[in-house]
């Protein structure tokens, strides 16, 4: 079956832009989670949704970055007055939910996001 | 102090060979263990799920969770050129939301035919 969706799948902008990034999760996951992977760094967490509401913004930067997830489904991540150092490839990820269980996450293949 | 630690590699090993991975961690919670499969411009791909300690074995990998050394592993064998990919660990709690996983830096592994 189809897998997490996101685009583009590079980016290339300009300093102080905005950018849109989408991401489609797997039919009928209701959580999803956006990540951040620069060179040689692990996974940073940014936010965590669960049908439409996000419980956990806690790993958002700053307040340049806002998500939202509308339908329960497709989300989209902006990031206002980018800055060199949002230069990064961001992940999206779905999973189901199990009662009292931790279900493993989904990944897509990223955006590659480079800030001139 | 990282709560997931992981040697980043790169690790290299000639084709056929075991190649075994690790990541320790500091939080004793920790009972959901992930090993990621992800080649380079691709996103992480799921290659084994356990929950509290024990061994899980798929095809050529195995994964070992030894929860009173706050250890995993995972363990590939007959190595395969195909697998050379960098390899994350990852993990999570119920107590802390059985949502958020820890990830690992990655270790790249590299198998040479």
């Amino acid at each position: 079956g189809a897998g997490v969706s996101q685009s583009p799948s590079n980016k290339v902008t300009e300093k102080g832009k905005d950018v849109e990034l989408r991401c489609d999760p797997i039919s009928g996951h209701t959580a999803l989670y956006w990540y951040r992977q620069s060179l040689g760094q692990g996974l940073e967490f940014l936010i965590y949704f669960q049908g439409n509401s996000a419980p956990d913004k806690s790993g958002l930067p700053s307040d340049r970055f806002s998500a939202e997830r509308t339908g329960g489904s497709v989300s989209t991540l902006t990031i206002q007055r980018t800055q060199q150092e949002d230069s990064a490839v961001y992940l999206c990820a779905s999973s189901s939910t199990g009662q009292g269980a931790s279900q493993p996450q989904h990944f897509g293949d990223g955006t590659r996001l480079s800030i001139l | 102090q990282k709560e997931v630690e992981q040697d980043p590699g790169p690790l290299s090993v000639p084709e056929g060979a075991i190649v075994s991975l690790n990541c320790t961690y500091s939080n004793s919670a920790f009972q959901y263990f992930m090993w990621y499969r992800q080649y380079s411009r691709k996103g992480p791909e799921l290659l084994m799920y356990t929950y509290s300690s024990g061994n899980k074995e798929d095809g050529r990998f195995t994964a070992q969770v030894d929860k009173s050394s706050k250890y995993i592993s995972l363990f590939i064998r007959d190595s395969q050129p195909s697998d050379s990919a960098t390899y994350l660990c990852a993990m999570s709690s119920a107590t802390s939301g059985t949502y958020k996983y820890i990830f690992g830096t990655g270790t790249r592994l590299k198998v040479l035919a």
